[in-house]
């Protein structure tokens, strides 16, 4: 299976403020990296496929990088409801596999 | 609207079985695969396996091989995982969602918690 390793685990951030989260893919992964943001109370929402395709209705401050082992999640100007869990998954091949999560915290 | 709307949380003892159910609506249900996933509490997601609407075929994770069995009712559009001889491993939130032919999810359910206790 391929692990996904991603960095850091916990962030702490202000409105306003850029932040970036790696993953790391434990071998090729292509492009095929998503990116999901988790909140209590509501549905998974995803947010980058194909590691830069932004998924409809998602804001363009959020933006994906990356290819081959290593992918970044930018958020450009925070915004308070960007506050929150983010995972990456590879989707280049089954077993589907996550990284361990990201706590985007306010500062 | 595409919906997924889970059944709601279970408490169940060890040993004993569940279904879980995963109503869907604003879509032709026959034409996409439905994931279920797995997350223990703080801890990350684990893909669990995928069934095809449209003929219940099945992918699983060799993980949960002989954990968990995946059907689907077309006729209402609901998508079900039986997850047997329940442990304290078992214990977590699982998500249904539906899964693109490029294996990304763009819809998930709200999650249903099942507590193994006895």
């Amino acid at each position: 299976d391929v692990q996904m390793t991603q960095s850091p685990y916990n962030l702490a951030a202000s409105p306003g403020e850029s932040v970036s989260i790696n993953c790391k893919a434990s071998k090729s992964i292509s492009k095929y990296l998503a990116w999901y943001q988790q909140k209590p109370g509501k549905a998974n929402k995803l947010l980058i496929y194909d590691g830069s395709t932004l998924q409809s209705g998602i804001p363009s401050r959020f933006s994906g990088s990356g290819s081959g082992t290593d992918f970044t999640l930018t958020i450009r100007s925070l915004e308070p409801e960007d506050f929150g869990l983010y995972y990456c998954q590879q989707h280049n091949e089954y077993p589907w596999t996550f990284g361990g999560g990201t706590k985007l915290e306010l500062k | 609207e595409v919906q997924l709307q889970q059944s709601g949380a279970e408490l169940v003892k060890p040993g004993a079985s569940v279904k879980l159910s995963c109503k869907t609506s604003g879509y032709t249900f026959s034409n996409y695969y439905m994931s279920w996933l797995k997350q223990m509490p703080g801890q990350n997601i684990e893909w669990i396996g995928n069934i095809y609407g449209g003929n219940g075929g099945t992918g699983y994770n060799q993980k949960f091989k002989g954990k968990a069995t995946l059907t689907v009712d077309k006729s209402s559009s609901t998508a079900y995982m039986d997850l047997s001889s329940l442990t304290s491993e078992d214990s977590a939130v699982y998500f249904c969602a539906r899964e693109t032919f490029g294996g990304w999810f763009a819809y998930w359910g709200q999650g249903t918690l099942v507590t193994v206790s006895s």
